[in-house]
This record gives structure tokens, C-alpha cells and sequence, in this order.
């Protein structure tokens, strides 16, 4: 069956410092992996998506994610955090033809200033 | 452009009455779904579409009915509410011909007394 785990679910770091958010998954084919954000009283925004081909893909704000198919991880990271970027963050993995996505339990970010 | 549109935004019921939850979208996505969202479990998927008159059951379907008789709506219907439906709803839409992104309502906020 299909899963996704995200084991930190709160994370402070300070503005400037780096950022890495873990997520492994399950699942029985090729994954299709995201990493969502969602602002206090908003919907999700994808920040970044992998399909195949190269392995680190970037993103939007700044973000690049890692997949590793022998770890079946998918790690989010930022080189240095704004505090705009405190949020709740989720990873999600596609199945079917896009119409179905299941997604991890959230962690959510604190900044420092 | 308005994207994905959901009405109410908040709605509080008592235990027994039944509502329906609208979701609208204007992009001509053949992908619709519901998903719940609670504290510390994420997103669960609860129905979704992949094209008019067609649906199917996600994660957590118990206590929801769904139809979708046009592309652009996918109304989700609480026959009877009961206060383990209190949560935040966020409807969902998405096209295999742009990589499976989904595009999020801002999210409905159910309270069930």
C-alpha cells in the first residue's frame, strides 16, 4: 500500500541556517514524488515536483529536493531559511494517472529571527 | 483566473443535520477530489473524480457522497453529520497534461457540535 512519512513534525531553525525536511515512502511502482506548502488559513502550493531523470530537482522559493530510490526518501532542503518561509510542509506521492495522491502527516516550521 | 473555488468557508452543524460542501473549478481539470485535513494526519483522500459521472472512493469515504454530472463541479455531501467529521475540507483539481499538479480551494472549516 501506499505511504508517506514524514517523521519530524515540528522543526526550529533560525533565519539563515539550513533546512532539510525528511520524507520516505511507499510505494509498489516509479513514484511520482511533491513537496506541497501550506501557509497558516491557506491551501497547499506546490513548491516542487520529481517525475524522473536527474535526482535533485529545484523548485520555487529557493527549495530543492533529493530522491534517493535506495532510501525511498525524498528529503526537502533550503541553504538558508527566511522567516517567510515559516509554514507547514507536505511531502505527497502520485498514483494512478494523477488522480489519486497520498500525502504525509506534515512538518511544520518554525523561524527563528 | 479564479482556480478552484469552495464554498462555505466555515460552517458549523449539529450532529444528524446533513450539508453539501461546493467546489467549483474553471481550468478544465479532468481530475477533482475531496480531501480532509487534521491535526497530525495530513491530507486523506476521501473521493475523487477523474471526469464527469465518474468517482471513486479514497482513504476515508465512510459518512461522504460525492457526484460530478459537469467537469467543472464536485460537490461533497454529509448525509449525517457527526462530530468525528469536524475538520478542515479542501478540494482538489488536477490534469495529466500538467504533470499531476493539484491546484487547492482555500479550504472549508466544518465544525460538528
Amino acid at each position: 500500500a501506499q505511504s508517506v512519512t514524514q517523521p519530524d513534525i515540528h522543526i526550529t531553525v533560525s533565519e539563515g541556517a539550513s533546512l532539510e525536511l525528511r520524507c520516505n515512502y511507499s510505494y509498489g511502482a516509479t513514484p511520482y514524488l511533491f513537496w506541497y506548502v501550506q501557509s497558516p488559513g491557506q491551501g497547499l502550493q506546490l513548491l516542487l515536483k520529481y517525475f524522473s531523470g536527474d535526482t535533485l530537482v529545484q523548485g520555487i522559493k529557493g527549495f530543492e529536493a533529493e530522491f534517493k530510490r535506495s532510501q525511498s526518501s525524498f528529503n526537502l532542503r533550503k541553504p538558508s531559511v527566511h522567516w517567510s518561509d515559516a509554514a507547514e510542509y507536505f511531502c505527497a506521492v502520485g498514483a494512478g494517472n494523477f488522480n489519486k495522491f497520498y500525502f504525509g502527516s506534515g512538518t511544520k516550521l518554525n523561524v527563528k529571527p | 483566473n479564479a482556480g478552484v473555488t469552495q464554498t462555505p468557508k466555515f460552517q458549523v452543524l449539529k450532529t444528524g443535520q446533513s450539508m453539501t460542501l461546493q467546489c467549483a473549478q474553471d481550468m478544465n481539470h479532468e481530475y477533482m477530489s475531496w480531501y480532509r485535513q487534521d491535526p497530525g494526519m495530513g491530507l486523506r483522500l476521501i473521493h475523487y473524480s477523474v471526469g464527469a459521472g465518474i468517482t471513486d472512493q479514497g482513504e476515508v469515504p465512510n459518512g461522504y457522497n460525492v457526484s460530478r454530472s459537469t467537469t467543472e463541479d464536485f460537490p461533497l455531501r454529509l448525509l449525517s453529520a457527526a462530530p468525528s467529521q469536524t475538520s478542515v475540507y479542501f478540494c482538489a483539481s488536477s490534469t495529466s497534461h500538467n504533470t499531476g499538479e493539484l491546484f487547492f480551494g482555500e479550504g472549508s472549516r466544518l465544525t460538528v457540535l
